[in-house]
């Protein structure tokens, strides 16, 4: 079944800087690839995703990049804020509606003032 | 965007009881529903994949006999953990695929924490 390795487990970068969460996965058949964020206590939140057809995708201050060959993919968040401090997890997945979905260990994401 | 909501968000039982969590699907259908468990700072570990009229796939590793699922209708799955103890305390969450395209998101439900006492 699929593997979903995550790094770093935890991550402190200064406010205003940027930060890099990366992840592996291990069966070649997952074609889909999202990342969620989740705060103490709540639901995690999808805050973007990545289909195998594109190797980047941003949204604001969100991008994630995917390397299909190498089976890694990784998300960068710009000019970070207070706000962005939680647990960010990334996932693997097969296209289809009854595909399941791994999650990696996630990353707790701080950002310093 | 698709909701999914479950209840009871917070429950406590004593030992040795059973908690039934239902999952619902508010504005899709889900013929398929998924399962999690996460434990304080861990990650999400799939528990079972709920399938609409047939039974549950359960991961390796989850007793299908203590961890019940039914999913009755294109809305609602639920989990009843049974003869619970307190190493089953845990946030339990479901979640849900929209639509029918490919590479739709996974909604999660706002999960039920259990202590379990």
């Amino acid at each position: 079944g699929e593997n979903v390795e995550q790094h770093p487990s935890t991550l402190s970068v200064q406010e205003g800087d940027s930060a890099v969460i990366k992840c592996t996965y291990s069966d070649s058949a997952s074609n889909y690839f999202p990342w969620y964020k989740q705060e103490l206590g709540k639901r995690p939140q999808l805050i973007i995703d990545i289909r195998s057809n594109v190797g980047e995708k941003k949204d604001q201050r969100i991008a994630v990049t995917l390397n299909k060959t190498a089976k890694h993919f990784s998300l960068h968040i710009t000019e970070t804020q207070p706000e962005d401090s939680a647990v960010y997890f990334c996932a693997a997945s097969g296209m289809n509606r009854d595909d399941k979905i791994i999650f990696g260990k996630g990353t707790r994401l701080h950002i310093l003032p | 965007g698709a909701v999914v909501s479950q209840h009871p968000s917070r429950v406590i039982c004593k030992s040795g009881t059973s908690v039934k969590i239902e999952c619902r699907s508010l504005d899709f259908q889900a013929t398929t529903m998924f399962w999690y468990r996460q434990f304080p700072k861990q990650s999400l570990m799939l528990m079972a994949t709920s399938n609409e009229g047939s039974k549950a796939t359960y991961e390796q590793g989850v007793e299908k006999d203590k961890f019940l699922i039914n999913h009755a209708s294109l809305t609602l799955s639920t989990l009843t953990v049974t003869s619970a103890h307190p190493e089953d305390s845990s946030f339990y969450i479901c979640s849900a695929r929209e639509g029918s395209g490919l590479g739709t998101p996974l909604h999660f439900g706002n999960g039920t924490r259990l202590t379990v006492t």
